[in-house]
């Protein structure tokens, strides 16, 4: 079956712009997560979605939101874009929450110039 | 902050075992330990995970000690495809009934595998 879909696969935004990144999960999955990946970071949990529900979030700020469909198809948003925001994210379906193998997307590699 | 502490990087001859090291002292009783790879530019993958007693699949097999303060993940027969960064993971404990998926990746270990 197909894997976790993200688009798009690049992008490039200007500074003080918004970004919408969207995620379509294993069919069957229902929980959607988000990381952050730069080199000075590492990897960083951004938010959990299950059941549209948003269940955590990791220490980003509000500029950084997300929403998860019926579908459970998800979207992050990042508004008032930084250059700091450059960064490759990810997005990991898994079937239910807890204890279950998480499969990661290819990701979606945001450069802010 | 990650709860675990790995080497930065490893060698191994292709065709030789890989034995990753992962240190996690500070485990609680209802904590999993999952490992996870990252081959450049991709998205991470899911190897292996355990509890308590060793396990293993096609991939790879997870030995955790007795007082679960460590464990090694074991790539039998490593191959050049298996050039990756490794991830130890505990996942967080569960609060009251409500799971979490939420990983806590730390720097991992660079394995280089060598012709």
């Amino acid at each position: 079956k197909a894997g976790v879909t993200q688009t798009p696969r690049y992008l490039i935004k200007t500074r003080g712009q918004q970004v919408t990144l969207s995620c379509s999960p294993i069919s069957g999955h229902r929980s959607v997560s988000w990381y952050q990946q730069t080199p000075g970071q590492g990897l960083q949990f951004l938010f959990e979605y299950f059941s549209e529900t948003q269940r955590n979030k990791g220490n980003f700020p509000g500029r950084f939101s997300g929403r998860q469909f019926s579908n459970s198809r998800s979207e992050m948003n990042v508004s008032t874009l930084e250059l700091g925001d450059s960064a490759l994210y990810l997005c990991a379906s898994s079937f239910q929450q807890g204890v279950t193998e998480a499969f990661f997307g290819q990701g979606t590699r945001l450069t802010v110039v | 902050d990650a709860k675990t502490t790995q080497p930065p990087s490893m060698d191994c001859a292709e065709g030789r075992a890989a034995n990753l090291p992962c240190n996690h002292s500070t485990i609680s009783g209802n904590e999993y330990v999952y490992w996870y790879r990252q081959i450049h530019s991709q998205g991470p993958q899911y190897i292996i995970h355990g509890l308590k007693n060793n396990e293993t699949n096609e991939m790879a097999s997870l030995i955790i000690t007795e007082d679960r303060k460590s464990s090694t993940l074991i790539l039998p027969h490593a191959t050049l495809r298996d050039t990756a960064v490794y991830y130890c993971i505990v996942r967080p404990t569960q609060h009251g009934s409500s799971n979490t998926g939420k990983l806590i990746f730390g720097q991992g270990t660079t394995l280089q595998v060598k012709p």
